[in-house]
């Protein structure tokens, strides 16, 4: 069961470079999410998309862009990264309900230079 | 806003005891419901538990189980028979249960908690 896919699984950037990650669903979930994780802190939403065609600004959301690809699919871009965005990235999906959990990609690990 | 607050940087305990941990949390929603997650060195996020706020009875999950108190909005995990694979950063969330949260979680910042043999 591939359940969430995210790629790369881990990537060096240079200030400035763009880069796109993936991330791939296969449990028909309706949403979708983005968080980052950076030391000593717990994981901060990014963006997320509640249903295919909406994407939404969660908490931290400067500096990035997202793209519901399909239902399945939720790529999240750096336009132009910047060292402040080293960090792990985990995607995550949920079917649509009460108590639902969110379930997660093994995570990118993204370094900027 | 809500926030999520886990005051135990870290905890350590022995194989086959029970350790808990704590979390407290801040939302202004009357319906919400509390998750505990587990991510070990694999970094992989994985569920152990979840609670929804209007269920007044604790939830338990072979080893894991909850304490929550609504009044005190306090919700620790005690896990029982500890066992080396338990050691892995524990984070405690919250979602709001309205139509318009999508489900959308705010964590804590994390347990480190480390099983020892």
């Amino acid at each position: 069961n591939a359940g969430v896919t995210q790629t790369p699984k881990f990537q060096v950037l240079k200030t400035g470079q763009s880069m796109t990650l993936q991330c791939a669903q296969d449990m028909n979930h309706n949403s979708m999410y983005w968080y980052r994780q950076d030391p000593g802190m717990g994981l901060r939403l990014i963006y997320y998309s509640a249903s295919e065609g909406t994407t939404d600004k969660g908490e931290v959301p400067n500096g990035y862009n997202v793209s519901r690809l399909n239902k399945r699919e939720f790529s999240l871009r750096l336009e132009s990264a910047a060292p402040s965005q080293t960090s792990v990235y985990f995607c995550a999906s949920r079917v649509t309900g009460r108590n639902q959990p969110q379930h997660f990609g093994d995570g990118t690990r993204l370094s900027i230079l | 806003a809500q926030t999520v607050t886990q005051s135990q940087p870290e905890m350590s305990v022995q194989e086959a005891e029970t350790v808990t941990l704590s979390c407290t949390y801040d939302t202004s929603e009357n319906n919400y419901y509390l998750f505990w997650y587990k991510q070990p060195p694999s970094r992989q996020m994985i569920l152990v538990i979840r609670q929804e706020a209007y269920k007044q009875q604790n939830a338990t999950e072979n080893r894991f189980s909850v304490n929550f108190q609504k009044a005190a909005k306090s919700f620790s995990l005690k896990i029982s028979d500890s066992q080396l694979g338990d050691t892995a950063m524990y984070f405690c969330a919250v979602a709001n249960a309205g139509g318009t949260s999508y489900g959308k979680l705010t964590f804590g910042q994390g347990t480190i908690l480390t099983v020892h043999p």
